[in-house]
């Protein structure tokens, strides 16, 4: 069955140090790669995704994730953290050829930004 | 531009209660979507729909019911309610599109349903 495993439940990061959240997947097809991410008491909201061509892909509020498909890896980035980057993230996969809708979440990253 | 509206936002029941959650989408998506989310479990689907009349089970069906008689709305029944349903529900919506179109396989959320059950 398809996994999707993000690397730490919770990550701090001061403002303005570079915020790297870390997701890796099972597939022995690359599937298509999801970030989203969940502000306190919101509902989830897309960053980026990735379903074909290039690999480096840039999303909103300055993030950007690779995707890696010898390393199974798509992590998200972003250079300078500010303090409203902190929320709760999640990483998210469709398998191929698999039905809309029918993502599979990562258990999610909680990101803090400190002063 | 509601998006998807979700209905009630909070809600407590007793243990053997029963209670329907409904979700409101404004986009004429065609895809709609029940997850539930747990600390440190992500976020699980419960069922499914891909067009009016009809819906499919997700990862966590049991214990719950669905109907999408609307296009544009898709109501979570739970039967007799027990305190595993604890949770925050979402409801989200997508396009039935192709990888090339823009807003394919992107899920749009509406802000939750927390539901305790005592």
């Amino acid at each position: 069955a398809q996994s999707v495993t993000q690397l730490g439940s919770h990550v701090s990061v001061s403002e303005g140090a570079l915020v790297l959240l870390r997701c890796n997947y099972s597939s022995s097809v690359p599937p298509y790669l999801f970030w989203y991410v969940q502000y306190p008491n919101q509902g989830l909201q897309l960053l980026l995704k990735y379903t074909t061509g290039a690999t480096l892909v840039k999303g909103i509020n300055g993030f950007e994730a690779e995707f890696k498909k010898s390393e199974t890896s798509f992590h998200l980035t972003k250079p300078s953290a500010h303090m409203s980057d902190a929320a709760e993230y999640f990483c998210a996969v469709r398998p191929y050829g698999g039905s809309q809708g029918n993502l599979i979440f990562g258990k999610g990253t909680k990101l803090s930004v400190k002063p | 531009n509601a998006g998807v509206t979700q209905t009630p936002k909070f809600r407590v029941l007793k243990t053997g209660q029963s209670m329907t959650l409904l979700c409101a989408q404004d986009m004429n998506h065609e895809y709609m979507y029940w997850y539930r989310q747990d600390p440190g479990m992500g976020l699980r689907l419960i069922h499914y729909s891909v067009g009016e009349g009809t819906t499919a089970k997700g990862e966590v069906p049991d214990g719950y019911n669905v109907s999408r008689l609307k296009k544009q709305n898709f109501l979570l029944g739970l039967e007799s309610a027990a305190p595993s349903q604890t949770s925050v529900y979402f409801c989200a919506s997508s396009w039935n599109g192709t990888a090339t179109r823009s807003g394919a396989n992107v899920l749009t959320f509406g802000a939750g349903s927390r539901l305790t059950v005592l």
